[in-house]
């Protein structure tokens, strides 16, 4: 069974901290997303990879950065964790001009 | 004003009847996707449509190209169907990014 896993599913964090949100695909796709999803705003793009190391700015990229280092991971990074970024943090793939994506479960971050 | 726009918000059903939830856009379009999103978080892509109508099961997917219009149809509600619901668009051809409407939340009652 295919799938985007996203390593954790809960995650707290103090303010100022640097956190790491890891997502792995098994499909081997070219296209991975990082989306936030708040009440009342629905689904924002921070950023997105269309290749290894490649990566492009979303809706709201201010406050984060990525890395894909492998095709298959793609890691979303908040440098000074705030307030303002707790969120659901929901990760997405997909093939090169598909139109299908595939999305993970979510990783909901508090952060105190 | 978004460029992708639901209705309803909110949306609740007696366990049998015929739903539809509405999806307008504002800005042209490769294709259009309906999403659905259980409590917990998962999403699961339902349809992605770039013209006339898709059906699985009892779901149906409609879109007006002229219009810039879709709909999403349930058929004999069931309470599992209760999700949320979020039209999403991708533009131009060559756009890796999809455009996202707020979302339909639907509860279904037995």
């Amino acid at each position: 069974d295919v799938k985007v896993t996203q390593s954790s599913r809960y995650l707290v964090k103090r303010t100022g901290e640097k956190v790491f949100l890891e997502c792995v695909q098994d499909m081997d796709h070219e296209n991975m997303f990082w989306y936030r999803q708040d009440p009342g705003l629905g689904l924002r793009l921070i950023y997105f990879s269309y290749d290894v190391k490649m990566k492009e700015k979303g809706d709201i990229p201010e406050g984060y950065s990525v890395s894909r280092e492998k095709k298959e991971r793609f890691s979303l990074i908040l440098e000074s964790a705030s307030t303002n970024q707790t969120s659901m943090y929901l990760c997405a793939s997909s093939l090169q001009g598909a139109g299908y994506s595939t999305f993970g479960a979510g990783t909901r971050l508090s952060v105190l | 004003k978004n460029e992708v726009e639901q209705s309803p918000q909110n949306l609740t059903a007696q366990e049998g009847e015929f739903i539809t939830i509405n999806c307008s856009y504002s800005v042209g379009i490769s294709a259009l996707h309906w999403l659905q999103q259980h409590p917990g978080g998962g999403i699961v892509s339902l349809f992605m449509l770039s013209s006339g109508k898709k059906k699985h099961g009892r779901l149906i997917a409609t879109i007006n190209i002229q219009e810039k219009h879709s709909s999403l149809h349930i058929t004999a509600s069931h309470p599992r169907d209760s999700a949320v619901y979020i039209c999403a668009v991708r533009r131009g051809a060559g756009s890796y990014q999809l455009t996202f409407g707020k979302g339909t939340k639907l509860s279904v009652i037995p």
